[in-house]
């Protein structure tokens, strides 16, 4: 089964920073990446598909890249809005599931 | 307005069954493959089972494997999740989901059900 890893598990940032999340599979998963933001009591929303694609609607303060193993979510400027928790998830393979990362929380 | 409804959560004890419910509108129900994917309270997202479009091919994370049974009813735009032998570390908010097949990525979620498995 692939494990899929986050660093850092949380983060303190001021509004305007820039933010960088990165995930890791433990084998090549090409650019079957994708990110998700979490806001407390609400359902995961797709930012980010196929390692850089952004989602429909998602702003482009967002980006994401990486391919193989090694993969980044950036926030080019923090805003109120983005405190949230971001998984990344690998779509290589079904045997084993459709792995999450632990997550990363971003707080102020 | 594409929407995924989930139903049938609540409080179940240790060794019983449960059975959720997905309920879709706005999309062709058909064309998509879904899933359930779980968050217990406090932790992450657990992938669960997935569903092909078609009901063809069903998919489940080892910690289900036998005790889950996901399926789904097309016609009527419903997927379900039928859980048996429910145990204490079954307990969180399980989400349905629609699987972007080319990508692996989940694009659409519900609002999800909770399921707490006490005595």
């Amino acid at each position: 089964d692939i494990q899929m890893t986050q660093s850092p598990s949380s983060l303190s940032a001021f509004v305007g920073d820039r933010v960088t999340i990165t995930c890791r599979a433990s084998q090549s998963i090409s650019s079957y990446l994708n990110w998700y933001q979490q806001k407390p009591g609400k359902a995961p929303k797709l930012l980010i598909y196929a390692a850089s694609t952004l989602q429909s609607g998602v702003p482009s303060r967002f980006s994401g890249s990486g391919s193989g193993t090694d993969f980044t979510l950036t926030i080019s400027s923090l805003q109120p809005e983005d405190f949230a928790t971001y998984y990344c998830q690998q779509g290589f393979t079904i045997p084993g599931g459709f792995t999450f990362g632990p997550g990363t929380k971003v707080d102020i | 307005e594409v929407q995924l409804l989930e139903s049938g959560g609540g409080l179940v004890h240790p060794g019983g069954s449960l059975r959720l419910s997905c309920a879709a509108s706005g999309i062709t129900f058909s064309n998509y493959a879904t899933s359930w994917v779980r968050q217990a309270p406090g932790k992450g997202l657990e992938w669960v089972s997935g569903i092909s479009g078609s009901a063809g091919s069903t998919y489940y994370a080892d910690s289900v494997k036998g005790r889950f049974t996901i399926s789904r009813d097309n016609p009527k735009n419903t997927m379900y999740l039928q859980m048996n032998s429910l145990r204490a570390e079954d307990t969180a908010v399980y989400y349905c989901a629609t699987l972007v097949g080319a990508t692996g990525s989940f694009d659409i979620w519900g609002q999800g059900t909770m399921v707490t498995v006490s005595s």
